[in-house]
């Protein structure tokens, strides 16, 4: 089966500019999942989409960060406006629902804030 | 706040060592735990996902355990080649959460 995709792989922008990335999980699962893992700390949860339903966004800062899942299927995240602080890897997962044994990783996109 | 701890932050070893790392959890209201491995530039991979107190679990060199009463989970490097070199992740889910809560991870770096 085909894994979990994103795009880009590398962004490198400039503060205070907008950046977006996209997510096309594994067909079926309808749980996906946002994650931000800054340089020296583990991943941390952004967003977690059921469909095209969120079931936790409370740690997304929502004064900057946006995302959405259209559909149910396909998911972008939204950076506007970038901050230094917000220069790491984002990664998507998605499960199948309820399932909390197996979640299938993309390979992130590292973005660069300078 | 729920919390994961990872020891130790980073090792070196040689070709040939045998390792192990440290997760630590909250004890209460546990579900599974998760073992990762995440090279440079990859998706971070699934190795166990383990969710009995007692379990063990094996891959080839790689072994895990797990004691929920504690809340501590060990990994376990069996003569490490210089491919096992990644970064460790560890991540737990209690029985009223809904995604897993990550620890900053054990980075291995295995010299041949």
């Amino acid at each position: 089966e085909a894994g979990v995709a994103q795009s880009p792989r590398y962004k490198i922008i400039e503060k205070r500019q907008s950046v977006a990335f996209w997510c096309n999980p594994i067909s079926g699962h309808a749980t996906l999942y946002w994650y931000q893992q800054i340089l020296g700390q583990g991943p941390k949860l952004l967003i977690q989409f059921q469909n095209n339903g969120v079931v936790d966004d409370s740690q997304l800062p929502k004064d900057r960060f946006s995302a959405e899942r259209l559909k149910g299927v396909d998911s972008t995240l939204k950076i506007q406006p970038a901050k230094l602080e917000d220069s790491a890897v984002y990664l998507c997962a998605s499960s199948a629902t309820g399932n909390f044994y197996g979640y299938t990783f993309g390979s992130g996109t590292r973005l660069t804030v300078v | 706040i729920l919390n994961v701890e990872q020891s130790p932050q980073s090792l070196h070893v040689q070709e040939g060592d045998s390792t192990n790392f440290t997760c630590s959890f909250p004890s209460s209201n546990f579900y599974a735990l998760h073992w990762y491995r995440w090279e440079t530039a990859k998706s971070p991979e699934a190795l166990f996902v383990m969710t009995l107190n007692g379990d063990e679990k094996k891959k080839g060199r790689i072994s895990a355990t797990l004691n929920t009463k504690e809340g501590y989970s060990y990994l376990y490097i069996k003569g490490s080649q210089p491919e096992d070199s990644a970064t460790y992740l560890c991540a737990f889910i209690t029985q009223a959460g809904t995604a897993l809560i990550f620890g900053k991870g054990t980075t291995l770096s295995v010299s041949s």
